[in-house]
Order: C-alpha cells, then sequence, then structure tokens
C-alpha cells in the first residue's frame, strides 16, 4: 500500500463504458477497505467499503470486489461519466483507524 | 448537513516558522485522523484522535503535534517549518451517522488546508 511517485497510472475510457480500477493492498491482516475518489484540489471522497469477510460490495454504478488470496482489491464503475473522472484511491485499514492509500490510478473519462 | 469542515484553505509560510490548521469533524463523529498528501502521491498518515487521546502516529517527526478538543475539533501544529512539509494537510473524521449507514470505520474527508512552505 505505499504509494509512488508523481506518473500515476492512467486508465482512458469513453463515456458509457465499464471502468475497472485495481489495487494490490500490502498487508494480509488488514480487514476494512475503501475506496476514494480525489477530484483535483479537493480531499478524498468515499465510494464505497468492504469488509474482508466480504468478496464483493455494490452500491450505486460501482462494485467493488476483494480477493484475500492474492490480495488485490478492484473498482468496477458501470456506464463511465465524464463526472466519473479523478484519481481514485484505494485504502487498508489494520487495527486502530489508520488507513494506508495505494498507489492512485488516474480515470479519464473521454465524451 | 456539513461535511469536515478545515480552515485555513490556503497557508504560505516561511522555512522555520509554524503553524496550525484546524478541522472540524462532522456532528456526531468522535474521531479525528490527519494526513498529509504530497503532490503525486496518496495521502500518508500523522495522527488520529478519539475521544481527546492519541490513538495513533504515523512516522513523522516531533515537530508535529496535534490535540482535540471536547468538541471533537482538532488541531495539527506543525513547528520548525521545512521546504518539504508543503503539502495537502487532510483531516478525517469517523464515527456512525445519524443515519445510521456505514461503519464506524468509514473515515471522511475534509477539503483539506495547502500549506506551502517557501
Amino acid at each position: 500500500g505505499e504509494s509512488v511517485g508523481l506518473h500515476l497510472p492512467t486508465l482512458s475510457v469513453q463515456e458509457g463504458d465499464n471502468s475497472i480500477i485495481n489495487c494490490a493492498y500490502s498487508n494480509s491482516a488488514s480487514d476494512y477497505f475503501i475506496w476514494y475518489k480525489q477530484e483535483s484540489g479537493k480531499g478524498p471522497q468515499f465510494i464505497i467499503d468492504i469488509r474482508s469477510n466480504m468478496d464483493k460490495r455494490q452500491g450505486q454504478r460501482v462494485t467493488v470486489l476483494l480477493n484475500k488470496t492474492v490480495k488485490h482489491l478492484s473498482l468496477q464503475i458501470a456506464a463511465t461519466q465524464p463526472g466519473d473522472s479523478a484519481v481514485y484511491f484505494c485504502a487498508e485499514m489494520t487495527g486502530f483507524q489508520k488507513l494506508v492509500f495505494g498507489t492512485g490510478t488516474r480515470l479519464l473519462v473521454s465524451p | 448537513d456539513a461535511g469536515v469542515t478545515q480552515s485555513p484553505t490556503h497557508l504560505i509560510k516561511t522555512r522555520g516558522q509554524h503553524v496550525t490548521l484546524r478541522c472540524s469533524p462532522i456532528s456526531g463523529h468522535k474521531s479525528v485522523s490527519w494526513y498529509q498528501q504530497v503532490l503525486g502521491q496518496g495521502p500518508q498518515f500523522i495522527f488520529q484522535y478519539y475521544e481527546k487521546e492519541e490513538r495513533g502516529r504515523g512516522n513523522f517527526p516531533d515537530r508535529f503535534s496535534a490535540r482535540q478538543f471536547p468538541n471533537y475539533s482538532s488541531e495539527l501544529n506543525v513547528n520548525a517549518l521545512l521546504l518539504g512539509d508543503s503539502a495537502l494537510y487532510l483531516c478525517a473524521s469517523s464515527g456512525t451517522t445519524s443515519e445510521g449507514g456505514h461503519s464506524t470505520d468509514t473515515q471522511y474527508f475534509g477539503p483539506g488546508t495547502r500549506l506551502t512552505v517557501l
């Protein structure tokens, strides 16, 4: 879950397509995971969360999948819209409420 | 409903100065966490406070300190500022909302304070 430098991975999609953003987490003891959306100049915005006793959770247009075997999370966004353009972070939580953020993926949606 | 609020929005300081950043959590939330986000990276955990007690501290020097008040608002203080302290400082609060929806672990972030050290 360590973040890296300035060059974020970028996913470019067309409006209406489905988007899948992937994340590898670091701590097998983590029991709670959150996806955040961050627009330029703003704080991270909660999207969806999942606990380690689940492998899938659905929200409005979003689905989170958790694979504990390979320590992998994914965020699926259905019918992606231009307003979905942002940087997306996964975060893991272990023990007390310390979030460890992943690398971040920039999602670009073209009309 | 008001979310997490932070002040000031932007701040410019010079090396060696100190700074105080403020945060008001979502009404009903008793836990506040602070994060530092350097440009191009994910947020890094600095502190967590719950019921005015420090519950956790990240890998930051002693120049960073914080406190939480009886009304659950919080301050982050940074002394002897360095150029490398330039970042977006984020506050997050957690706790069961009045709607009784999400887990008490869910952290909701404020808009952040952009600190520039010259």
